[in-house]
């Protein structure tokens, strides 16, 4: 069964110092997809990145990079720079299998990140 | 643009109520998800759909029901409230043909079963 872990219930970081926030999964699929959202006190859910378990390189957008160690089964978030609007919970989640219209997706327990200024 | 909408955004019932929370989404998605998530906790998935017609239970299905009879529509069907079903819920959607398959998220529902 598909499982995704995320260590840290919170994490305080200085402003402008760049934060790695942990995520591991286990899954017997080869293929499978791993996401990062971001959810702030409004309680929207956006969208920060995507790593497909295919992909040969890390996945980046912006300020945000996946650590995708496949052997490890990890896909850890960088955020470089942070800044003050960074302060959210943060989850990892994933999905098994090709394609989201044929499988669950599931979420990890989150990460508390606090950016002090 | 409306994307994923939900409703209604906020609901009190009384243990023991029935009620419906509404998802429709105008994207064209196949696959459709409800999640609830409890006071500083991850998402939880209760239900899902693959398409119209076809539904499967997530990680805490209990005390809930879903059909798909149409593309656009997913809705949530709580049986007999409980105080435990007190949470935020989402529903949310996606599509193979995105290329990276993210799931849009509603707003959310917030309920309070008293």
């Amino acid at each position: 069964a598909q499982k995704i872990t995320q260590t840290q219930p919170g994490m305080f970081v200085q402003e402008k110092e760049a934060v790695t926030l942990d995520c591991t999964y286990d899954t017997s699929d080869p293929s499978y997809g791993l996401f990062w959202y971001k959810q702030p006190s409004s309680g929207e859910m956006i969208f920060l990145i995507y790593q497909g378990s295919y992909d040969q390189q890390n996945a980046t957008e912006g300020r945000y990079s996946l650590n995708f160690q496949k052997a490890r089964k990890s896909a850890n978030l960088v955020i470089s720079a942070s800044q003050l609007g960074d302060s959210a919970m943060y989850f990892c989640a994933m999905r098994e299998g090709r394609y989201s219209s044929a499988s669950k997706i599931i979420f990890g327990s989150g990460t508390r990140l606090s950016i002090r200024p | 643009n409306a994307g994923v909408t939900q409703t209604p955004k906020f609901q009190v019932l009384k243990t023991g109520q029935s009620m419906t929370l509404q998802c429709a989404q105008d994207m064209n998605h196949e696959y459709m998800s409800w999640y609830r998530q409890d006071p500083g906790m991850g998402l939880r998935l209760i239900h899902y759909s693959v398409g119209a017609g076809i539904t499967d239970q997530g990680e805490v299905p209990n005390g809930y029901n879903v059909s798909r009879s149409t593309t656009e529509d997913f809705p949530l069907r709580l049986l007999s409230a409980a105080p435990s079903q007190t949470s935020v819920y989402f529903c949310a959607s996606s599509s193979r043909g995105l290329t990276n398959e993210k799931l849009f998220f509603g707003s959310g529902t917030q309920l309070s079963v008293l």
